[in-house]
């Protein structure tokens, strides 16, 4: 059964880049069904779309962080990543990767992992 | 700020029913596209509920059902269980914005 986990550091300074990346076992990015994607959720709030990469490697992002969102697949080590440039407070949140079909919801996340943006 | 309304809370007391609905327009759920539900218990990820508007993943309690219709969406809720407080959230694509999700909606068991 496919699993994803999300990785990276904990505390990242304003003005840096945040980096995450994702790894998931018991499947491949290489799927042709499946859309990888990004998703956060700040404290005590909802839940707000990234961006998503395709197997093929198109990307989709979030217009209102399209200009500092960057989102790749490495098929050879079962990963993918996020980085997310330019970070403010705002930006601190809980950080799941996740995965979903062409047409379907997403179906698999990773458990998830806290970010925050501190001097 | 959310494409996708919901209502902030909705409470019930066990064995009853409630409805979520999720409220959008013409560019998302108008348009033709489905709505997916997911369930978040405290301090977890979220949970796939609902997909294709009405679908349950394998393990998924028939309890919970989906519906669309024109610009809105609804999950309902029978035989309401403690297990079932949590948060929901519905999730559609718009066609200027890509995927977005509802702004949630509390269920707590009376």
């Amino acid at each position: 059964q496919l699993q994803l986990q999300e990785s990276g550091p904990g505390l990242v300074k304003p003005s840096e880049t945040l980096s995450l990346t994702c790894t998931f076992s018991g499947g491949s990015s290489s799927s042709s069904s499946y859309y990888w994607d990004w998703i956060r959720q700040p404290p005590g709030k909802g839940l707000e779309w990234i961006g998503s990469i395709y197997y093929s490697g198109s990307t989709y992002y979030n217009p209102s962080l399209k200009s500092r969102v960057t989102i790749s697949v490495d098929t050879s080590k079962n990963q993918f990543s996020l980085k997310l440039s330019s970070v403010t407070a705002a930006d601190t949140a809980v950080y799941y990767c996740a995965r979903h079909p062409r047409r379907g919801g997403m179906d698999v996340w990773g458990q998830g992992t806290t970010v925050t943006v501190s001097s | 700020q959310s494409v996708l309304t919901q209502p902030p809370s909705v409470s019930g007391a066990p064995g009853q029913r409630v409805t979520i609905s999720c409220t959008g327009s013409s560019s998302n759920i108008g348009a033709g596209y489905d709505v997916h539900w997911y369930q978040q218990l405290p301090g977890t990820a979220p949970k796939l509920l609902i997909y294709g508007n009405s679908n349950r993943p394998s393990g998924v309690p028939d309890r919970f059902s989906g519906s669309k219709s024109g610009t809105s969406a609804s999950l309902a809720i029978t035989g309401l269980q403690a297990e079932d407080e949590a948060d929901y959230y519905c999730q559609s694509y718009d066609s200027s914005l890509g995927y977005v999700f509802g702004t949630g909606t509390k269920v707590t068991v009376l």
